[in-house]
């Protein structure tokens, strides 16, 4: 059973657009929501978390939009740059349970 | 050190060999995590450690996985009979506190079997 479901599966965004990647989740007892990135032979590096007391979180060109009810959440890259071309990684957990990943999605932005 | 160290940085091995994976968390972190992350996959949870107690092991494919961290520190993760299916980017992450914290990852093993 996956309990983070993302997409897409891969995006491609033409430089100062906007890239948008989506997750869904299903164990209603998460309450800690980060998005990774990773760039190749790199680890993942968290970039930006929510917690479900907020409905919207932003750091810089990076927002973390959350939807309790629905049980999803997505991160919008605003004026996406060639540098920000990685993968991405939606995340889930709880203070009882170790942190489950998505599959990722592969963002281009193209020059 | 600076961020969490891993090796070696890859790692060739014959079908049937046994392979050790060392992970050095960030000074001071309590936990650390074992995960493993197959080509053009997410990572998936293999086992977590809060200082040298082994809290949760159920991620581990089979019993020829075996982690430690006998001091509290440094981890090894070791695969016993090595076969093909075992190859992946082996990934240690390490954290302040417990469950629920912000994870800090290394650049991981990658492990190939023949």
């Amino acid at each position: 059973q996956q309990q983070v479901k993302q997409s897409p599966q891969s995006l491609i965004v033409q430089k100062g657009g906007i890239s948008i990647i989506n997750c869904a989740y299903e164990n209603t007892a998460f309450d800690y929501f980060p998005w990774y990135q990773q760039f190749p032979g790199k680890g993942p590096a968290l970039l930006i978390a929510i917690r479900p007391d907020v409905s919207e979180k932003k750091e810089g060109r990076f927002t973390i939009s959350f939807n309790k009810s629905a049980k999803q959440f997505s991160l919008h890259i605003m004026d996406s740059q060639p540098g920000d071309s990685a993968t991405y990684f939606c995340a889930a957990n709880s203070g009882y349970s170790t942190l489950t990943f998505g599959k990722g999605t592969m963002l281009l932005v193209s020059p | 050190g600076a961020g969490v160290s891993q090796s070696p940085r890859y790692k060739v091995a014959k079908r049937g060999q046994d392979v050790a994976l060392r992970c050095d968390p960030i000074s001071g972190h309590v936990s650390l995590f074992w995960y493993q992350q197959a080509l053009g996959q997410g990572p998936e949870f293999l086992t977590y450690f809060q200082n040298e107690a082994q809290l949760d092991k159920s991620g581990l494919p089979s019993d020829r996985f075996f982690a430690e961290r006998p001091e509290g520190s440094v981890s090894t993760l070791k695969i016993q009979r090595t076969q093909q299916e075992d190859s992946a980017v082996y990934l240690c992450a390490s954290s302040l506190g417990g469950l629920g914290e912000k994870l800090f990852f290394g650049s991981g093993t990658q492990l190939s079997v023949l």
